[in-house]
């Protein structure tokens, strides 16, 4: 059963410390993508990235966030420092990029995360 | 600018009732188009897409969606309510046909009564 996995699940942390998620997309998938979901914001897209290279990160706080896929099989989205702000689950999805699946996204558990 | 607009940030129906589950899109091309469901902690999952088949699209868990080019929308429908059908529900579109880039709606919270 292919699935999209996220580690940590959860992460609790101080303001100030550097914070690293990481997904492995499902094999095969040549889309990745990274969302933030809060509250008050809903679902954001923070970055994408196709065949490993970045296409869009416009979503995404340039001063504090990167988001990089050292592999195909690994994508991580870095905060340092982070902040209270930041609280939020973060989803990493992936896709074929294949017309014919429309564009269709699996999303992985999230990791949520907690900055005191 | 394309956009998702979802009337109804919650909805409450009975066990046994119908669902209706309102999205209606703005776009100037066709649209690829879906419908995601977020249990409790936990991520979104495909519930049915619209790819310019069938308008009327069938659904896992009893769920369709017809897609009303006319009228821009993409309302997702189930007969009858169950309990464990009490989720968030995300309407989507793609419109780029390169990055398959999804733009979601604010999401709408399903709740069901006894």
């Amino acid at each position: 059963d292919a699935r999209v996995t996220q580690t940590p699940r959860d992460k609790v942390t101080e303001m100030g410390q550097e914070v690293t998620m990481r997904c492995q997309p499902i094999l095969g998938h040549n889309t990745v993508f990274w969302y933030r979901q809060t509250m008050m914001q809903g679902l954001e897209l923070l970055a994408y990235f196709r065949n490993r290279a970045p296409l869009d990160d416009s979503g995404m706080p340039k001063d504090r966030f990167s988001a990089e896929m050292p592999d195909a099989t690994l994508a991580t989205l870095k905060i340092q420092p982070s902040e209270p702000r930041d609280s939020a689950v973060y989803f990493c999805a992936s896709g074929l990029g294949d017309p014919g699946l429309a564009g269709e996204q699996f999303f992985g558990p999230g990791t949520r995360l907690t900055v005191l | 600018a394309q956009s998702v607009t979802q009337l109804g940030s919650h909805v409450s129906v009975s066990e046994g009732a119908l669902v209706l589950l309102r999205c209606n899109y703005s776009s100037s091309v066709p649209p690829y188009l879906f419908w995601y469901v977020q249990y409790p902690n936990q991520g979104l999952q495909l519930l049915l897409k619209y790819t310019s088949a069938a308008t009327l699209v069938k659904g896992i868990n009893g769920f369709e969606a017809e897609f009303k080019k006319s009228e821009t929308s993409f309302h997702l429908t189930k007969p009858s309510a169950h309990m464990s059908d009490a989720a968030e529900y995300f309407c989507a579109v793609s419109l780029d046909y390169s990055s398959y880039k999804l733009i979601f709606g604010s999401g709408t919270r399903l709740l069901v009564r006894p």
